[in-house]
């Protein structure tokens, strides 16, 4: 079945330390976005990507990097520069042509900093 | 800017009961109209959605009317249950020339149903 895969489930990151999320999708969609959740509160857009080799930064980039390297993977590394990290992180995917069609999420990486 | 505000949780609902949770939306041009359902620990589930102005949105007994006259939005379901619970989003498509597929969401609103 298609779907976005995120992994791991729980990640816990040391002070000063990077960590890399990972999030694969096998729908052929041309968009993807990384949004970051935290207790209580909506969605806050990091990062997208609407083609192979290109992204965009979106509300919150700051201590955040992605690549896009390949149209099915966006992996969103969380720096040592990003303060605040504990938080639920969301991925997601669409097709580039038509907002219409909604967002695919995965199932989301919990980011804890010990 | 666009922006979507959703009527604030927690709502306590007993099963059986009618559920409406308003949404109500800015937006330039004629955007694409969602409601979301997020389970606890869980990714986010597309519910319905609208995509023009009168257009209703339906799935698992859970209703929704695109009203440009009014910019709203609102979710209603005639009879809840307990498995209902879950934190719903509204959100739209952001339109726009390179902004065309970015949905804005609502802060979310937490649903409690008891039996």
């Amino acid at each position: 079945d298609g779907g976005i895969t995120q992994s791991p489930k729980y990640l816990f990151r040391k002070e000063g330390q990077n960590v890399t999320l990972s999030c694969e999708q096998n729908l052929n969609h041309d968009a993807m976005y990384w949004y970051r959740q935290d207790p209580g509160q909506g969605l806050r857009l990091i990062y997208y990507s609407q083609i192979v080799n290109d992204f965009q930064k979106g509300d919150i980039a700051e201590g955040y990097s992605v690549s896009r390297e390949k149209k099915e993977s966006f992996p969103l590394t969380v720096t040592s520069a990003q303060k605040n990290p504990t938080a639920f992180y969301l991925c997601a995917s669409t097709l580039a042509a038509e907002g219409g069609y909604g967002y695919t999420f995965g199932s989301g990486t919990r980011l804890t900093v010990v | 800017g666009n922006s979507v505000t959703q009527m604030e949780g927690p709502v306590t609902l007993s099963e059986e009961a009618f559920l409406t949770i308003n949404c109500t939306y800015t937006a330039t041009g004629y955007p694409s109209l969602f409601w979301y359902v997020q389970y606890p620990g869980e990714g986010l589930q597309l519910l319905l959605k609208a995509t023009k102005a009168d257009d209703k949105g339906s799935n698992k007994g859970f209703e929704a009317t695109y009203r440009k006259e009014t910019t709203s939005f609102h979710l209603e379901k005639g009879s809840v249950q307990v498995s209902d619970s879950a934190v719903y989003f509204c959100a739209l498509s952001d339109v726009g020339s390179e902004r065309r597929n970015k949905l804005v969401f609502g802060a979310g609103t937490i649903l409690r149903v008891k039996s």
